[in-house]
């Protein structure tokens, strides 16, 4: 069975610094995994997505994630974080079952960026 | 593209009134998702279509939630009695099936959501 566990459901960096958020997945066989963020009052947004081709994946606002499989990590970064980077971050992972697919979210990881 | 479209965005009800929430998909995605939002349970999947045609429907939480799909381009989520529990923010999103590397994948796209407060 698939699932995501996102590690840390608060993270607070200054402005200008180095932003991680942490994603480990489990799957029994070659995951999809995407990264989601929310900003107050919207909805969920596809940030950038793993589909089995290169391991390290570019989304927008320059956010980045590596697949490692070895670590069954999706971690997701950005260089120097932006005010406007404070929102809520989901991982997620797709589940194929009976035929048909769907997301399995994770808990979510609410960043804050303070000056 | 108008991305997904949810009507309406904020609703406020007394307990006991019937609910409907609207969802009208991305035209060609041909799978629809039902989500609810809480700070308590965070995001729950409550049911899907794919083809309009209900798939899994374990995450509707009691009878008192039903959905429709009747064609490609509208869904309904209705709660019929509400209760102030169901106060939450609903998501739709929709998806088309992207042929993969190691098989098929969907990518969701979300509305912006109904805010529902139940009183």
């Amino acid at each position: 069975a698939q699932s995501v566990t996102q590690l840390g459901s608060h993270v607070s960096v200054s402005e200008g610094a180095l932003v991680l958020l942490r994603c480990n997945y489990s799957s029994s066989v070659p995951p999809y995994l995407f990264w989601y963020v929310q900003y107050p009052n919207q909805g969920l947004q596809l940030l950038l997505k793993y589909t089995s081709a290169a391991t390290l994946v570019k989304g927008i606002n320059g956010f980045e994630a590596e697949f490692k499989k070895s670590e069954t990590s999706f971690h997701l970064t950005k260089p120097s974080a932006h005010m406007s980077d404070a929102a809520e971050y989901f991982c997620a992972v797709n589940k194929f079952s009976g035929g048909y697919n769907k997301l399995i979210f994770g808990a979510g990881t609410r960043l804050a960026v303070h000056p | 593209d108008a991305g997904v479209i949810q009507s309406p965005r904020h609703e406020v009800t007394e307990m006991g009134q019937e609910v409907t929430l609207r969802c009208k998909p991305i035209s060609g995605h041909n799978s629809l998702f039902w989500y609810r939002q809480t700070m308590m349970r965070g995001l729950e999947l409550l049911i899907y279509f794919n083809n309009n045609v209900p798939i899994d429907d374990s995450g509707m939480p009691e009878d008192r939630f039903s959905a429709k799909m009747p064609n490609a381009s509208f869904s309904t989520l209705k709660i019929q009695p509400s209760e102030p529990r169901d106060s939450a923010v609903y998501f739709c999103a929709s998806s088309k099936i992207h042929p993969g590397l190691a098989g098929a994948y969907n990518e969701q796209f979300f509305g912006p959501g109904t805010r529902l407060t139940v009183l």
